[in-house]
């Protein structure tokens, strides 16, 4: 079975330049997870999806950060402008609809200079 | 909010010694309790889970046991391996089915 796919592992912008960031999830899988991972912290959500809606946003910087998931497959986040702050890395995450067990991609390693 | 308080690390031992993290959380209602292991280079991979109180999880030798009238869930193994140094993560999943983790531990193996 194919993990969850993550691109680009890495990127090295400037500050206020944009980024995007894509996810395919596990196939079959419902639920999709956007996390960012500062340096030395556990992962934070960012948002969560179910299908192709919007579960949980809470927590993502709407000013700067979007993200979606057309057709309830793919995801991209975004980041527009960057901020020096932003450098960590960006984990995605699916589960199927009625377990517990989420699966995380690699990550992209995102460095703001 | 739910909340994963970890021991904080590093934490370096000599190898067939014995491992103890210890993992508290606050949540309202008994949410699932992971451990996920990070090792360089690589993803977030579940090690183990637990999913009511009293529960054990088990995994590669390691262990946690989920202690409702604690609240805890401390990640153990009886001897470990230079191949465990990696990052070790507490986290619980409660209603919203969101992954919430704590800081983290790094474990370092000497030969």
């Amino acid at each position: 079975e194919a993990g969850v796919a993550q691109s680009p592992r890495y990127k090295i912008i400037e500050k206020r330049q944009s980024v995007a960031f894509w996810c395919n999830p596990i196939s079959g899988h419902a639920t999709l997870y956007w996390y960012q991972q500062i340096l030395g912290q556990g992962p934070k959500l960012l948002i969560q999806f179910q299908n192709n809606g919007v579960v949980d946003d809470s927590q993502l910087p709407k000013d700067r950060f979007s993200a979606e998931r057309l057709k309830g497959v793919d995801s991209t986040l975004k980041i527009q402008p960057a901020k020096l702050e932003d450098s960590a890395v960006y984990l995605c995450a699916s589960r199927p609809l009625r377990d517990t067990e989420a699966f995380f991609g690699q990550g992209t390693r995102l460095t703001v200079v | 909010g739910n909340s994963v308080t970890q021991m904080e690390g590093p934490v370096t031992l000599s190898e067939e010694a014995f491992l103890t993290i210890n993992c508290t959380y606050t949540a309202t209602g008994y949410p699932s309790l992971f451990w996920y292991v990070q090792y360089p280079g690589e993803g977030l991979q579940l090690l183990l889970k637990a999913t009511k109180a009293d529960d054990k999880g088990s995994n590669k030798g390691f262990e946690a046991t989920y202690r409702k009238e604690t609240t805890s869930f401390h990640l153990e193994k009886g001897s470990v391996q230079v191949s465990d140094s990696a990052v070790y993560f507490c986290a619980g999943m409660g209603s919203a089915r969101q992954l919430t983790f704590g800081s983290g531990t790094q474990l370092t193996v000497l030969p």
